[in-house]
């Protein structure tokens, strides 16, 4: 049972049109993370909650927002995409140990 | 900032063939972890290693940890060709949330 849920898997939205990707977790952990993967390169942290607490990457353009309501949902919107934000999304959770729990990941593409 | 060169960056090989991935860093670390990313799909935890000289098997595949524990590797033998995907190391990135530095990846393609 997928335990990391990412919705949708494929999202193809317009230049500069809002869009937002969701992210939900059975799992009850108090990490989660949204990271953003190009072509074949290792994902990069965007930023991450710990329970309610948002820590943004310093160079995670101001584009990128992210909203998390409760402990099972995280969102992440971006509010303005542009081609270069076509990328796979990974949201990630984690509880006490070192090894991250991944969804399947949002591949968004921007026409 | 702690980095993690993984090498090589591409690899294709026949299958039954043997081979071996690297991971390295300048940096000590509590823990490294291996994953692996068939196309289209998330990273999943193959393993994680925290003590230096510490050996993991999985089926076929061999992970070391450095005994400084800066430097790991990946031996797959026999490669079959489920075995394709990319192949990423990472380790904490030194934060109480566990913030995970990631290395290049390595593409492994394994041809029947």
């Amino acid at each position: 049972d997928a335990m990391v849920i990412q919705n949708p898997r494929y999202q193809v939205t317009q230049f500069g049109k809002p869009v937002t990707l969701s992210c939900s977790q059975t799992l009850n952990h108090n990490v989660m993370y949204w990271y953003q993967q190009k072509s074949s390169q290792a994902p990069k942290l965007l930023f991450h909650y710990y329970d309610k607490d948002f820590n943004n990457e310093a160079d995670t353009p101001d584009n990128f927002q992210s909203r998390r309501p409760n402990t099972s949902f995280c969102f992440l919107d971006i509010r303005s995409p542009g081609l270069g934000d076509a990328a796979m999304y990974l949201c990630a959770t984690r509880e006490t140990g070192p090894g991250y729990t991944f969804g399947s990941g949002t591949r968004l593409t921007v026409v | 900032t702690q980095l993690l060169e993984q090498s090589p960056q591409f690899l294709s090989i026949q299958e039954g063939e043997n081979l071996t991935v690297y991971c390295n860093s300048s940096s000590v670390f509590s823990s490294l972890q291996w994953y692996r990313q068939e196309p289209g799909e998330g990273p999943v935890l193959l393993v994680t290693v925290v003590t230096g000289g510490e050996v993991k098997k999985l089926k076929r595949l061999t992970f070391q940890f450095g005994d400084a524990r800066k430097d790991s590797s990946l031996h797959i033998t026999a490669a079959q060709p489920g075995d394709t995907g990319l192949y990423l190391c990472a380790a904490p990135g030194g934060t109480s949330y566990g913030k995970l530095t990631f290395g290049q990846g390595t593409i492994l393609t394994v041809h029947p």
